[in-house]
């Protein structure tokens, strides 16, 4: 089974801290997705990877970045954190392949802004 | 740009009952359709992903169907039990991977 791996399921952090969300896959995954997730606005794609220092912007890059350094690891950071980052982060992977590999996800990092 | 638009955002129904979850899309140009489940608090599970090709998949008591030209699936649960009480999303994939999500259907199976 594919397993990935969020570094934290909760987190507290304060304005203007640099803030690194962490995630880990064990299948060999090419490609690694950055999610938030907001009450009333779904999933929307922050960032993905399809490449070991490849990246690309998603639907909302602003107030982020994203580092791939080795291909099992994806890291998102929050340059200066604010409080309109709060919010359900989550990480997924898939193969390469288009048109039929699903999106394995981990289980979400709640971070807190204060 | 993708929109894909779920209804009913809830649902409840009595065990045994047969869920029926809709699913629409605007722009028919996809790669596949994904279902995924997300119980509280939780990351997504994939259910079942359907191929542009295809019309149709299955897992268990689970089906979804696929009609491109009206942008359109349907996620279909037999016999519903307690322990399918979640939140269904469907997702389509565009052609350079990126998935467009639903809000999302509740569903309560009530025993």
């Amino acid at each position: 089974d594919v397993k990935v791996t969020q570094s934290s399921r909760y987190l507290v952090k304060r304005t203007g801290e640099k803030v690194f969300l962490e995630c880990v896959q064990d299948m060999d995954h090419e490609n690694m997705f950055w999610y938030r997730q907001d009450p009333g606005l779904g999933l929307r794609l922050i960032y993905f990877s399809y490449d070991v220092k490849m990246k690309e912007k998603g639907d909302i890059p602003e107030g982020y970045s994203v580092s791939r350094e080795k291909k099992e690891r994806f890291s998102l950071i929050l340059e200066s954190a604010s409080t309109n980052q709060t919010s359900m982060y989550l990480c997924a992977s898939s193969l390469s392949g288009k048109g039929n590999q699903p999106q394995h996800f981990g289980d979400g990092t709640r971070l807190s802004i204060l | 740009k993708q929109e894909v638009t779920q209804i009913p955002a809830a649902l409840s129904v009595p065990e045994g009952e047969n869920l029926v979850l809709n699913c629409s899309f605007t722009d028919s140009a996809i790669y596949n359709l994904q279902w995924f489940r997300q119980d509280p608090g939780k990351g997504l599970t994939s259910l079942l992903l359907i191929q542009s090709s295809q019309r149709e998949q299955t897992s268990g008591r689970l089906n979804a169907s696929l009609d491109k030209s009206s942008g359109r699936s349907t996620l279909y649960i037999a016999a519903s039990q307690p322990g399918d009480s979640a939140t269904y999303l469907c997702a389509a994939e565009s052609n350079d991977y990126k998935l467009s999500f639903g809000a999302g259907t509740t569903v309560t199976v009530r025993a």
